[in-house]
């Protein structure tokens, strides 16, 4: 089954321990994206490539950055991780045009220590 | 900007009772709506959807009516089991790159 991926499921880090979360689709969508969430609220967007071109929200902490080295893969690295930082975060995946529906992965638990 | 409203929660039912979780949108231009469903510790997933006025998405015997009329996206569903308790969250796609945009969500339990 086509489907995205998340690895690992649950992570856990020390504060300012530099960390990476990572993110597969074999949908071979356009668009991925990394969301963060917090206990009891929505998903709130961090950044999405479209292809090979990052698109950061205004108000995304530069302690996060994304990679995406081709269409399968994208990375959320988390430079120097502090206690506000613990949050689920989801990838989700999209094709170009259309309904604009994204397809969302099972989510990285951060705990960070 | 585009926004989504949807109502507080949590709301609790007893299994085979009838459940509506009101959800209202501003928008310019003609967005995309979206029910997503999020069990305990997963990820989201779609629901249903509406591309246009007056589209009905259905599935796993939830509804909602795109009505333009009201700006609304309400989710019914005619008769809750256990296994629906999770968290629902109505969103639409906005912004020049068609970002969805979510509401705050609404936790739902149904009690056997």
């Amino acid at each position: 089954d086509a489907m995205v991926i998340q690895n690992p499921r649950y992570q856990v880090t020390q504060f300012g321990k530099p960390v990476t979360l990572s993110c597969s689709q074999t949908l071979n969508h356009n668009v991925m994206y990394w969301y963060q969430q917090k206990s009891s609220q929505a998903p709130k967007l961090l950044f999405h490539y479209y292809d090979k071109d990052f698109n950061n929200e205004a108000d995304t902490p530069d302690n996060f950055q994304s990679r995406r080295p081709n269409t399968s893969f994208c990375f959320l690295d988390i430079r120097s991780p502090g206690l506000g930082d613990a949050a689920m975060y989801l990838c989700a995946t999209a094709p170009a045009g259309g309904s604009y529906e994204q397809y969302f992965g099972p989510g990285t638990r951060l705990t960070v220590t | 900007g585009d926004s989504v409203t949807q109502m507080e929660g949590p709301v609790t039912l007893s299994e085979e009772a009838f459940l509506t979780i009101n959800c209202t949108y501003t928008a310019t231009g003609y967005p995309s709506l979206f029910w997503y469903v999020q069990y305990p510790g997963e990820g989201l997933q779609l629901l249903l959807k509406a591309t246009k006025a007056d589209d009905k998405g259905s599935n796993k015997g939830f509804e909602a009516t795109y009505r333009k009329e009201t700006t609304s996206f309400h989710l019914e569903k005619g008769s809750v089991q256990v296994s629906d308790s999770a968290v629902y969250f109505c969103a639409l796609s906005g912004g020049s790159q068609g970002n969805l945009i979510f509401g705050k969500g609404t936790k739902l339990s149904v009690k056997p």
